[in-house]
């Protein structure tokens, strides 16, 4: 079965730090792969997404994410953090195997200190 | 602007009464979805529709119901079935079901029922 982990529940950081959140994903194929951020008690919105092609993509707000076949992961980076960073993430997975499937990670929360 | 509307952002019942959650898009897209978010379970889907007066059960649609008579509109409506309600729930829309497209969210009406 699909599977997507988010394996740090929370992350702090502190203000122009380089940020890094993992993600890992279990599914026999490359499926489509997509990080959303959530403010608190906000909806979430897209920062990047990536199908195929070139494995380093970019989204909003300077973040950036790569794919890494070899590791079923896709984790999120962006090289110095700002305190209106701080939010919550979710990596998802969206596959076409059989019937519709987009799964939602457990959500990585981060705390930015000035 | 185009976007998707949940009213209200708050709302409060007395247990043994039905609720019904207002979602409306004007996106104009054919997909609409119902998630449930709780602390630390990220976001489990309820229903989902495809196109006009078709919707399919997600992973947790045991106490919940939905209908789709408009493509911009997608109520839920929380039963008193359901064993454990107040939770926030968030309303997504997307071009079509297609795993590929991203999701478009609401801004998620909290329910609290005492």
């Amino acid at each position: 079965a699909q599977s997507v982990t988010q394996p740090d529940i929370h992350i702090t950081v502190s203000e122009g730090a380089s940020l890094e959140l993992r993600c890992n994903y279990s599914y026999g194929a490359t499926p489509y792969l997509f990080w959303y951020v959530q403010s608190p008690g906000q909806g979430l919105q897209l920062l990047l997404k990536y199908f195929s092609g070139d494995t380093l993509v970019q989204g909003i707000k300077g973040f950036e994410a790569e794919f890494k076949r070899s590791q079923s992961s896709f984790n999120l980076r962006k090289p110095s953090v700002h305190w209106s960073d701080a939010a919550e993430y979710f990596c998802a997975v969206g596959t076409t195997s059989g019937t519709y499937k987009y799964i939602f990670g457990t959500g990585t929360r981060l705390k930015v200190l000035a | 602007d185009g976007g998707i509307t949940q009213s209200p952002k708050y709302l409060f019942r007395k247990e043994g009464q039905n609720v019904t959650l207002s979602c409306e898009q004007n996106l104009n897209h054919d997909a609409m979805y119902w998630y449930r978010q709780d602390p630390g379970q990220g976001l489990r889907l309820i229903y989902y529709s495809q196109i006009v007066n078709d919707f399919q059960k997600g992973d947790i649609a045991e106490g919940y119901s939905v209908s789709r008579e408009k493509k911009e509109s997608f109520p839920l409506t929380v039963t008193s079935a359901q064993k454990n309600p107040t939770a926030f729930y968030l309303c997504a829309s997307s071009i079509s079901l297609w795993a590929s497209y991203e999701q478009y969210f609401g801004p998620g009406t909290r329910l609290t029922v005492t």
